[in-house]
Formats: C-alpha cells, structure tokens, sequence
C-alpha cells in the first residue's frame, strides 16, 4: 500500500478529458512538489509533469498539474489511444528522505 | 542529446549480489544526481536511491542498508549494487537522471530498464 493514493484506473473516450488524483499528507505532498509520469509496459517511465505544474519540453500542453494542500491533480486533455497505460505520481518523503510514489492507475482510452 | 544506457547480469540466485551500471552520454555528470528505480512484478515503481552531484548517497531504508551505488566521473557511469538479494527483488531496475536539488521527485532520462531475476 502506498503512501499517495491514487484510483486504480480510469477511462475515457478520444477526445474527452480525464483527472487523475494523487492524495497524501503534510509529510509528502504537503511541503513538496509533485511529478508525474507515464509508464508504458515495457518502456521506460516519462515526465510529464515536475514542480507541481511544470511541463519538460516536448510535452504537449493537453497535459497539466496542479496541486493544493497535500493533494494532487494530473489532468489530460484530447485523449489519443497513444495515452493509455500507467500513471503515477511521484513526490519527496520528508521524514524518511526518500522519493515516494503512488501506486499508479491504469488508464484506458475506450 | 543525452542517453541513458545501462547493462548488468539478469539472472542471480539468493544471496548474490546484483550489479548493474549506468553509462550517461550528452550531459555533464557533475550537475545532476544520478537514481535507480525498480519496478517489481505487478507492483508499483520504487525508489532505490542516488548518488548526488556531490557524491553523496542515499537509499531507501526499506532496503536494509543492502545498496550500494558508486560513480565513475572518467567514463560517466554509475552503478549499483544490492546485496543479498531474494525473490523479493526481482524487478525491472531503471536508472535515471534527477534534479541537483535534495528532495525533488523529478527523473527526466531514464535507462531501457534491466529485468533482473532472483531465482534458485
């Protein structure tokens, strides 16, 4: 079991919006930034999002962050097949000085 | 461009060490920490540890003081070594690049990942 809860899965159809919540506390979340990736089985994790709401270059803008309080939101916009699979966020643990992340959830694009 | 390649043997019976090394091409070494990351069969990702850009290290405590991770500045590769593995930590072990800053969560280039077997 995780520390940050995130839902197990979501869906959509192409083209509409989806939210993925990342939840935690005050130790997490709470006093750090969040990252997001994708991970596709059988590839290596991408950054999405960094710094809360930061986009790495090359990463369209139908992708968003936000965070408030010791909660966090990844938001994805025009859904394309090419979106599905995994979803985790990802943030610093205060007191065990660790990197932390959620136990993923598994997007399906219908 | 940066790359991230990593290499390291697949297959260790229990009580064996695993070692896996990381090669970084396109980008100067000394300004970034350097991770592993594993995922275990059906589970999550988890953090393994790093070594910063002033070569300290740190890793997770859930592994027991069993991580090791070095780097060699003269070829800009990195490595790690778990001790005493068990089945426990089959896994796809990523290494990745990190911000310089203590306590981000941000990897922005990643190994292909190296399916690491634990079996008798």
């Amino acid at each position: 079991q995780s520390v940050l809860t995130q839902p197990p899965s979501v869906s959509a159809a192409p083209g509409q919006k989806v939210t993925i919540s990342c939840s935690g506390s005050t130790s997490n979340i709470g006093n750090n930034d969040v990252s997001w990736y994708h991970h596709f089985p059988g590839t290596a994790p991408k950054l999405l999002i960094y710094d809360n709401n930061k986009r790495p270059s090359g990463i369209p803008d139908r992708f968003s962050g936000s965070k408030s309080g010791t909660s966090a939101t990844l938001g994805i916009t025009g859904l394309q097949t090419g979106d599905e699979g995994d979803y985790y966020c990802a943030t610093w643990e205060t007191s065990l000085s660790v990197v932390i992340f959620g136990g993923g959830t598994k997007l399906t694009v219908l | 461009q940066v790359q991230v390649h990593q290499w390291g043997a697949g297959l260790l019976k229990p009580s064996e060490t695993l070692s896996l090394t990381c090669a970084v091409d396109g980008v100067s070494f000394n300004d970034y920490s350097w991770n592993w990351i594993r995922q275990s069969p059906g589970k999550g990702l988890e953090w393994i540890g790093k070594i910063s850009r002033r070569r300290i290290t740190f890793s997770n405590p859930s592994l027991k003081g069993r991580v090791t991770i070095s780097v060699d500045t003269s070829n800009n590769h990195f490595s790690l070594r778990l001790s005493s593995v068990t089945a426990a930590d089959t896994a796809v072990y990523y290494c990745a690049r990190g911000s310089p800053f203590f306590d981000t969560s941000d990897f922005d280039y990643w190994g292909q990942g190296t399916l690491v077997t634990v079996s008798s």
